[in-house]
């Protein structure tokens, strides 16, 4: 099972403020990862797909990096709206399987 | 627009069965991989099962395996899961969500409230 390591668990920002959340595989993975958002009560969303596409109508400061088993998904100018939790997740083998999550929280 | 409801959470026994479904919309239902993620209070998100556009390939994760069953009826745009022999750990918020080519997720019902006790 490939295992996904998420960090920090909870990052503290002011809006405006670029946000850098990071996922670590142990194994390779490619490509083959996704970032979803989530906030309080409603089901996730699809924001990164093969570590760097946005998905269907996801702004452009949201935006999605490999280097080899490290992938990190940033925000380049934090909206009141991105205060959420972010959930990376490898789409490569069976079981599938996600990170424990990043809090994005206000500062 | 592409929509997901599932229906069938509830509070159940421990050993003690339920159904979920989830109800499709807006997009061509035979066409696409479905699967259930869950989330326990509190806690992350749990890939559960993925069931193939035809219905004729089956994942589970461990945690499930032997206890519940993913089907599709692509007649009524409907997905199931089958869930036997429930223990408090199965104790979750089900999520239905339609799968991409890749195996992750671009569309996800709202949930269903799955509650195990006594």
């Amino acid at each position: 099972e490939i295992v996904l390591t998420q960090s920090p668990a909870t990052l503290s920002l002011s809006p405006g403020e670029r946000a850098t959340l990071s996922c670590r595989a142990s194994q390779s993975v490619s490509s083959y990862l996704a970032w979803y958002q989530q906030k309080p009560g409603q089901a996730p969303r699809l924001l990164i797909y093969d570590a760097s596409n946005r998905a269907t109508g996801i702004p452009a400061r949201f935006s999605g990096s490999v280097s080899g088993t490290d992938f990190t998904l940033t925000i380049s100018s934090l909206e009141p709206e991105d205060f959420a939790v972010y959930y990376c997740q490898q789409c490569t083998s069976w079981p599938l399987t996600f990170g424990g999550g990043t809090k994005v929280e206000i500062k | 627009q592409v929509q997901l409801v599932e229906s069938g959470g509830g509070v159940v026994q421990p050993g003690r069965s339920l159904r979920l479904s989830c109800a499709a919309s807006g997009f061509t239902f035979s066409r696409y991989p479905m699967y259930w993620v869950r989330q326990a209070p509190g806690k992350g998100l749990e890939w559960v099962a993925h069931i193939s556009y035809d219905g004729s390939n089956k994942y589970y994760a461990d945690s499930v395996k032997g206890r519940f069953t993913i089907s599709r009826d692509n007649s009524k745009n409907t997905l199931y899961l089958q869930m036997n022999t429930l223990t408090a750990e199965d104790t979750a918020v089900y999520y239905c969500a339609r799968g991409t080519g890749n195996l992750n997720f671009d569309y996800w019902g709202q949930g269903t409230l799955v509650t195990v006790s006594s």
